[in-house]
């Protein structure tokens, strides 16, 4: 069956360090790779996306994510983190046909510290 | 609407009462998930209804649990009998047509039920 892993259930970090949070994946054919972000009582938001072409994909407030196929892997970076960027992320992929639901890893907290 | 409604927001219920979680998708979403979050879980997928297709029900636990979706757009999730183990958030999301040339849309969350069985 596929799964996502989530390396780290809990990152805490001061502001302005780097961010790397790890996501792998278990699916041998093509795939569809996400991130989405929750912050504290908000909804799930869609951070970024990886379909196809570069495998160096930027989301929204300064966010980006390397997929590197030989190693399943799909990890989130951000050269220098803020308060506000406290909040559960989650990875998530799809196969790589129409019509399939998302396929979550368990999520990671990251907690900034100002 | 601007973006997907759920309701109610928040559901307490005695242990083996049933439930009807209700979404309202983004007006011209044809394809709506229902997905749940829980301590220790995470995100799992329950069922997905695209247009007038089949809906896809492999996600679902139990045969306690079962989803309409009426005229394409509302759907409402039920559970029946439920269960201390049914305790989490309940998200529905939407997305647009599927067109299988570009394989995915993405998918808008909605803020979710939580539901308490005690």
């Amino acid at each position: 069956a596929q799964s996502v892993s989530q390396h780290n259930h809990h990152v805490i970090l001061s502001e302005a360090a780097s961010l790397e949070l790890g996501c792998n994946y278990s699916y041998g054919g093509t795939v569809n790779l996400f991130w989405y972000v929750q912050y504290p009582g908000q909804h799930l938001q869609l951070l970024l996306k990886y379909f196809s072409g570069d495998p160096l994909v930027k989301g929204i407030k300064g966010f980006e994510a390397e997929f590197i196929k030989s190693k399943f892997s799909f990890n989130l970076r951000k050269p220098s983190v803020q308060w506000s960027d406290t909040a559960e992320y989650f990875c998530a992929v799809t196969p790589g046909q129409a019509g399939t639901a998302l396929i979550f890893g368990k999520g990671t907290t990251l907690s900034v510290s100002s | 609407g601007a973006g997907v409604s759920q309701s109610p927001s928040n559901k307490v219920t005695e242990k083996g009462k049933d439930v009807e979680l209700r979404c309202d998708p983004i007006s011209g979403h044809t394809a709506l998930y229902w997905y749940r979050q829980s301590l220790g879980q995470g995100l799992e997928f329950l069922i997905y209804f695209q247009g007038n297709s089949a809906p896809d029900k492999s996600g679902l636990p139990s045969d306690r649990f079962s989803a309409e979706r009426t005229g394409g757009s509302v759907s409402t999730l039920t559970i029946q009998r439920t269960q201390q183990e049914d305790s989490a958030v309940y998200l529905c999301a939407s997305s647009r047509y599927i067109d299988p040339l570009i394989g995915y849309n993405e998918q808008f969350f909605g803020p979710g039920t939580r539901l308490t069985v005690l």
